[in-house]
């Protein structure tokens, strides 16, 4: 089954940091890019950044450059996104994503269950 | 960044209904355009790609058309499991960017 599980999630102060991670099953995890998008309570889907199969090319949005970093491992099937200096603002659920590639126009076709983040005092 | 606008923000219908939703793209994104079905306490699912191409198990009564700037995603005839939020996405460039999405109620 093709699967991907999020963790890392919790409650963190301002200023704080965390690791997410996304595991990933059932697909070649190092032929496909990979994304994390959030989403805030009530709020729409926020796409945040975006990794290459090798890991070489790296995109952010604006919201979370300098502040977070996008990683991967494929020889453990998982994906990583290191959350610094968090701000209330970054309170949400965030999930990964697979990149469906040429044929899907890139659309996100898996996805996983999300992990809340919450970043209060 | 190009900015994706949906419409409506949201809708009531009955179910059996013929309910259409459209995005529009601030610049032409030809056919890099994905709709998405998120319920409540749920990750989003893929339903439309490339415009008009069904995911695979999705139901024939879901169908995308547009290409250029201005899209739409149109439900057939609405079944009971339909009323949820739906999402436009472009992938012509990065950011990947969403609409603000279209909540589809119970009339």
């Amino acid at each position: 089954e093709v699967q991907l599980v999020e963790s890392g999630g919790g409650l963190v102060q301002p200023g704080g940091s965390l690791r997410l991670s996304c595991a990933a099953s059932g697909f070649t995890f190092s032929s496909y890019e990979m994304n994390w998008v959030r989403q805030a309570p009530g709020k729409g889907l926020e796409w945040i950044s975006y990794i290459s199969n090798s890991g070489d090319i790296i995109y952010y949005a604006d919201s979370v450059k300098g502040r977070f970093t996008i990683s991967r491992d494929n020889a453990k099937n998982s994906l990583y996104l290191q959350m610094n200096s968090l701000r209330a603002e970054d309170t949400a659920v965030y999930y990964c994503a697979v990149t469906g590639g040429y044929y899907y126009k890139d659309a996100f076709d898996i996805w996983g269950q999300g992990t809340m983040v919450t970043v209060s005092s | 960044d190009i900015q994706m606008t949906q419409s409506p923000s949201s809708l009531s219908a009955s179910v059996g209904d013929r309910v259409t939703i459209t995005c529009r793209a601030s610049q032409s994104i030809v056919s890099y355009l994905h709709w998405y079905q998120q319920k409540p306490g749920k990750a989003p699912k893929l339903l439309i790609y490339a415009a008009s191409s069904l995911q695979s198990g999705v139901p024939s009564r879901f169908s995308g058309s547009g290409s250029g700037t201005d899209f739409t995603l149109t439900i057939s005839s609405l079944q009971p499991e339909d009323f949820a939020t739906y999402y436009c996405q472009q992938t012509y460039n990065t950011p990947r960017t969403f609409g603000q999405g279209t909540k589809v109620e119970i009339k």
